[in-house]
C-alpha cells in the first residue's frame, strides 16, 4: 500500500462545476498538507496548505484535512477552464526529515 | 508566494557532456532544498536533499557521482548532470523550503540527451 493515494483521473467537468479533489494517507505522523497545481511542462505552483487538521480557504478554493480518517480534499468553487491542471497531493511529517510524500496527482479538466 | 528560479528551462546536449542547472530562491533563504525528476504522466521522485554547506543526501538508487549536486549558499543549489546519456532526458525540477517547512518549486529543466 502507498503512503499516499490519489486517483489519477483524469477528471472532466464542465465550467462552473464544484470540483473535489481527495487524497488518502496511511502514515499517522503527517501534519503538514499540501496541494499543489502543475501545468503541463512546468513545475508545481503551491496552492494551500494547512498544518495538523481543520479547513482553509482562499479565495475559489477551500484545503480540508481529517486526520481521524486520513483523508484531505481540495475543493474547487465555480471552476474555470484555466483550472485545467494536475493537482498533486504532498504530506511530511514534523519532525522529520521535511521530505515530502506526493500523491500521483489528479489530472482535472475543466470544459468550456 | 515566495519565488523559486531556476535555469535553463530547456537544455539539448550530445552524449557525454556534462548539464549544470541552477536553482535560486529569489525572496527567502533556504537552508534546504530538494531536486526531483519527473518522467510524463508520473509524479515527482525526489533525487536528493541539499543542505547549505553540506553534502547532499541522496535517494537510493541515484548516483551520486552521477548527479553532482552543490549548495553553495542559503539561495542557490546546483545539480549537474556528468557525462549525460539518452537515458538521463527527463524533467528535472528543484524546490526551496522556508522556515515553515513550506517547498517552493522551480519552473522545471526539461533535458534532452542527444
Amino acid at each position: 500500500q502507498k503512503e499516499v493515494e490519489q486517483d489519477p483521473g483524469p477528471l472532466s467537468v464542465p465550467e462552473g462545476a464544484i470540483v473535489s479533489l481527495n487524497c488518502t494517507y496511511s502514515n499517522s505522523a503527517f501534519q503538514y498538507f499540501m496541494w499543489y497545481r502543475q501545468y503541463s511542462r512546468k513545475g508545481p505552483e503551491l496552492l494551500m496548505y494547512t498544518y495538523s487538521s481543520g479547513n482553509k480557504e482562499d479565495g475559489r478554493f477551500t484545503a480540508q484535512v481529517d486526520k481521524s480518517s486520513k483523508y484531505i480534499s481540495l475543493f474547487i468553487r465555480d471552476s474555470q477552464p484555466s483550472d485545467s491542471a494536475t493537482y498533486l497531493c504532498a504530506m511530511s511529517a514534523v519532525p522529520g526529515t521535511y521530505k515530502y510524500i506526493f500523491g500521483t496527482g489528479t489530472r482535472l479538466k475543466v470544459l468550456a | 508566494g515566495a519565488v523559486v528560479s531556476q535555469h535553463p528551462s530547456r537544455v539539448i546536449c550530445k552524449s557525454g557532456t556534462s548539464v549544470k542547472i541552477e536553482c535560486r530562491s529569489l525572496d527567502f533563504q533556504a537552508t534546504t532544498m530538494f531536486w526531483y525528476r519527473q518522467f510524463p504522466k508520473q509524479s515527482l521522485m525526489l533525487m536528493a536533499t541539499s543542505n547549505e554547506g553540506s553534502k547532499a543526501t541522496y535517494e537510493q538508487g541515484v548516483e551520486k557521482d552521477k548527479f553532482l549536486i552543490n549548495h553553495a549558499s542559503l539561495t542557490l543549489s546546483t545539480l549537474t548532470v556528468t557525462s549525460a546519456h539518452p537515458e538521463d532526458s527527463s524533467f528535472y525540477i528543484c524546490s526551496a523550503m522556508d522556515r515553515e517547512n513550506i517547498q517552493y518549486f522551480g519552473a522545471g529543466t526539461r533535458l534532452s540527451v542527444l
